[in-house]
């Protein structure tokens, strides 16, 4: 099973308006982290933003903020105010608690929305 | 503060060789993971090191390995280069393992 979906394959926006897009996660773990990465055609994975599963507050970094629905198991990305340089690919992550501390905290992704924004 | 560097950044390769990449860490991180991105497979784990010591591997042939430095500086290594083994490589270093930040990736070509 998927542990994280990311439904829209695309999305468009205009230029200056807020765009949402989806992410649901499938985990047993009490303790979690969530993610968000912004993918530009250069490669480079940008961090977004992150939301803690304990964390009571939605997150927020600037124009990006992370609507944390624990009970439906998802964890939207919401930009406001869309800019031209927002055009990229977009991935959902989670880091689940691991089974040891010698562990790795790694990153399980979802497939990625690509997110066009219009002028 | 200078980010994650990932050297090279553009690789060509033939079929049966062997290619070495390098990742240098946000200074202060001492965890170093690798990522391998292709578009039939997405982003997949291939390895962490902490403190010099592999913590955990993911599914990925013997062919991958990879090592840290003391300096927390890694380097990931593919042996017996396939044309599969195509895909853009990512690296990310975090303080404790927790939150990652990532490099630019080393998009390598199998010919």
């Amino acid at each position: 099973a998927q542990k994280i979906t990311q439904t829209q394959p695309g999305m468009f926006v205009q230029e200056k308006e807020a765009v949402t897009l989806d992410c649901t996660y499938d985990t047993s773990d009490q303790s979690y982290g969530l993610f968000w990465y912004k993918q530009p055609s250069s490669g480079e994975m940008i961090f977004l933003i992150y939301q803690g599963s304990y964390d009571e507050q939605n997150a927020t970094e600037g124009r990006y903020s992370l609507n944390f629905q624990k009970a439906r198991k998802s964890a939207n990305l919401v930009i406001s105010a869309s800019q031209l340089g927002d055009s990229a690919m977009y991935f959902c992550a989670m880091r689940e608690t691991p089974l040891s501390s010698g562990s790795a905290r790694q990153l399980t992704f979802g497939s990625g929305t690509q997110l066009t924004v219009l002028p | 503060k200078a980010g994650v560097t990932q050297t090279p950044r553009y690789l060509i390769k033939t079929r049966g060789q062997q290619v070495t990449l390098s990742c240098s860490p946000i200074s202060g991180h001492r965890s170093v993971s690798w990522y391998q991105q292709t578009p039939g497979q997405g982003l997949q784990f291939l390895f962490e090191y902490f403190s010099e010591t592999q913590r955990n591997k993911g599914n990925f042939p013997g062919r991958f390995s990879g090592r840290q430095f003391s300096n927390s500086r890694s380097e990931m290594n593919v042996s017996t280069l396939e044309l599969g083994d195509s895909a853009l490589y990512l690296c990310a270093s975090s303080r404790t393992g927790e939150k990652l930040f990532f490099g630019s990736g080393t998009q390598l070509s199998v010919l």
